[in-house]
């Protein structure tokens, strides 16, 4: 049974420009959220996917998108990159019900120069 | 808003000795509350949760934590650190609509063999 994957592990890009990253839940799961964490900081919630619609986001501007898709893949997708989003970013997945735990993935690291 | 506070941010620990992790967190509703393990190259893990009933819960690899409502704390512990236990350990809470968790900054334990 794979757990949660993502893809690509790691990325390089420059200022300005935009980025997509992937993530597999974990079989059976349907609920996709993601993260970001920084260097040295524990991860932050950017938002929630159910049912192909956001439901819930943190405190991220408008430039971190996302997308749910039929089969409960998601892609994360960050406009106009700036330095200050290199980071970890972590996909976790989980079914719905309020006493279900988060999965996590390996995380894609990303780096803008 | 919900906001989890971890305050050790590094702890140095010989093998057999005791460890103790701090966390606390602000928020006035009921919540579930995690703690997460980050192995040097591997993504984040579930060591333990605690959703309702007994406050004191048992994890893997001997960890165990105790919820004590009245302080808004839910410690981390181990009789005995290993040096497999050097990893980041993240305390997180989660609301009951159960659909963000909150992290702390996290604590990077080192156990010296």
């Amino acid at each position: 049974d794979a757990g949660v994957t993502q893809s690509p592990t790691h990325l390089i890009k420059t200022r300005g420009q935009q980025v997509t990253l992937r993530c597999s839940p974990k079989s059976g799961h349907d609920t996709v959220s993601w993260y970001q964490q920084a260097l040295g900081q524990g991860p932050q919630f950017i938002f929630q996917y159910y049912e192909e619609e956001e439901r819930q986001r943190g405190n991220f501007p408008d430039r971190f998108s996302g997308h749910q898709f039929p089969n409960y893949s998601s892609e994360l997708n960050v406009n106009a990159l700036l330095l200050g989003d290199s980071a970890l970013y972590l996909c976790a997945s989980r079914t719905t019900g309020e006493r279900e735990t988060q999965y996590f993935g390996p995380g894609t690291r990303l780096l803008v120069l | 808003a919900q906001s989890v506070s971890q305050h050790n941010h590094h702890v140095i620990l010989s093998e057999a000795a005791s460890l103790e992790l701090g966390c606390n967190y602000s928020y006035g509703g009921t919540v579930n509350l995690f703690w997460y393990v980050q192995y040097p190259g591997q993504h984040l893990q579930l060591l333990l949760k605690y959703f309702s009933g007994d406050p004191l819960v048992k994890g893997i690899k001997g960890f165990e934590a105790e919820f004590i409502k009245s302080k808004f704390s839910f410690n981390l512990r181990k009789p005995s650190v290993q040096w497999s236990d050097t990893a980041e350990y993240f305390c997180a809470v989660r609301d009951n609509a159960g659909n963000m968790l909150t992290f702390g900054g996290g604590t990077r334990l080192m156990v010296k063999p």
